[in-house]
């Protein structure tokens, strides 16, 4: 089955670690996104990509890092700086960044403890 | 910028009730306007979509039409099932930079009870 995973499902971290989260699709698509879901709000888009080793910010990259090194993966570190870490996080894909519709991964939740 | 506002959840409706999620947009040019849903604690699903004025998207007995007059998507369902308690999104493309990104509502939680 052809779909987007991520894991782990549930991460927990102390303050002042960086954390990073796992997205892996095998469908193909060259675009790839990652979104940060708060308590009664809509989804704020922190990073995206393209294409293989290229990635450009979102509305809310500050305090995150990604990479693309491969079409299939596409991982988003927490950093330390990121002051209100603790959110749902979703990753979704596309087929490319022309075409509109997105697929998501059952998602992350992060909790700073 | 575009923008997406979505009626204030939350919702309570019971089984067999007819369904209605108002949503209205902000936008230059003319996106493709999405529906997703959220069941709890997983990721969004692509619900249905409208690529362009009047067109209607439907599925699972759910539609939406495109109103470019009112510029509105309301979401509706004729007879709701409690399965269909969720948190539903409604979303706009928005072309920048070079590539396409939804802009997302703030979700209006659904619950249905039997």
């Amino acid at each position: 089955d052809g779909g987007i995973t991520q894991s782990p499902k549930y991460l927990f971290r102390k303050e002042g670690q960086n954390v990073t989260l796992s997205c892996e699709q095998n469908l193909n698509h060259d675009a790839m996104y990652w979104y940060r879901q708060d308590p009664g709000q809509g989804l704020r888009l922190i990073y995206y990509s393209q294409i293989v080793n290229d990635f450009q910010k979102g509305d809310i990259a500050e305090g995150y890092s990604v990479s693309r090194e491969k079409k299939e993966s596409f991982p988003l570190t927490v950093t330390s700086a990121q002051k209100n870490p603790t959110a749902f996080y979703l990753c979704a894909s596309s087929i490319d960044t022309l075409r509109d519709t997105q697929y998501f991964g059952p998602g992350t939740r992060l909790t700073v403890l | 910028g575009n923008s997406v506002t979505q009626m204030e959840g939350p919702v309570t409706l019971s089984e067999e009730a007819f369904l209605t999620i108002n949503c209205t947009y902000t936008a230059t040019g003319y996106p493709s306007l999405f529906w997703y849903v959220q069941y709890p604690g997983e990721g969004l699903q692509l619900l249905l979509k409208a690529t362009k004025a009047d067109d209607k998207g439907s599925n699972k007995g759910f539609e939406a039409t495109y109103r470019k007059e009112t510029t509105s998507f309301h979401l509706e369902k004729g007879s709701v099932q409690v399965s269909d308690s969720a948190v539903y999104f409604c979303a706009l493309s928005d072309y920048v930079q070079g590539a396409q990104k939804l802009v997302f509502g703030q979700g209006t939680r659904l619950t249905i009870n039997p």
